[in-house]
């Protein structure tokens, strides 16, 4: 089945550190991958996405790329800011499925100054 | 463009009580999605809709009912709330099914006592 496994949190930085959130997949097909932001109180924003291997979404400093010989999606950035502090998911949509989403369990982001 | 809007933002039940949530986006979009997300557990797809007349079971589907009449809206409706049913509950909606990100509401944040 499908299913998406991500780093634990919470995770604390201080302000311009370096940034990894880990995220492996499971698929029985050949998923789109997916970033998701949600701020304290909001819903979900899509952060960025990538559909195919060895593509590479980027947004707003962030990057991750499509691993398919490793199953991952690692979210990266090189400096992080205090606006930064949210709660991060990983997400995959898979056709074999219906394009259903699954999500991870989330990694909570605190940047400090 | 509203997007995708939720009411109510905050509701609490006493067990055995009904309520509808409701959701409407104005993006035209012809697939929408009702999701519960419970602390430390991401999110769980309660039903979704590929379109007006047609809704179907996600992974988490028990204690709840939805309908789609229009492209609009897609409410979600507990008709015995139980105190398993206290969560935070995101729709969402998609242009398409094909690797396209979803669009999430504000949340409405449900307790039941």
């Amino acid at each position: 089945g499908n299913s998406v496994t991500q780093m634990e949190g919470p995770v604390t930085l201080s302000e311009e550190a370096f940034l990894t959130i880990n995220c492996t997949y499971t698929a029985t097909g050949y998923p789109s991958l997916f970033w998701y932001v949600q701020y304290p109180g909001e819903g979900l924003q899509l952060l960025l996405k990538a559909t195919k291997a060895d593509d590479k979404g980027s947004n707003k400093g962030f990057e991750a790329t499509y691993r398919k010989e490793t199953t991952s999606f690692h979210l990266e950035k090189g400096s992080v800011q205090v606006s930064d502090s949210a709660v991060y998911f990983c997400a995959l949509s898979d056709k074999a499925t219906g394009n259903q989403f699954y999500f991870g369990t989330g990694t909570s982001l605190t940047v400090i100054p | 463009n509203a997007g995708v809007t939720q009411t109510p933002k905050f509701r609490i039940l006493k067990i055995g009580q009904s309520m509808t949530l409701q959701c409407t986006q104005d993006m035209n979009h012809n697939y929408m999605y009702w999701y519960r997300q419970d602390p430390g557990m991401g999110l769980k797809l309660i039903y979704y809709s590929v379109g007006a007349g047609i809704t179907d079971k996600g992974e988490v589907p028990n204690g709840y009912n939805v309908s789609r009449s229009t492209t609009e809206d897609f409410p979600l409706r507990l008709e015995l709330a139980a105190p398993s049913q206290t969560s935070v509950y995101f729709c969402a909606s998609s242009p398409q099914l094909d690797g396209n990100e979803q669009f999430f509401g504000p949340g409405t944040r449900l307790t039941v006592l």
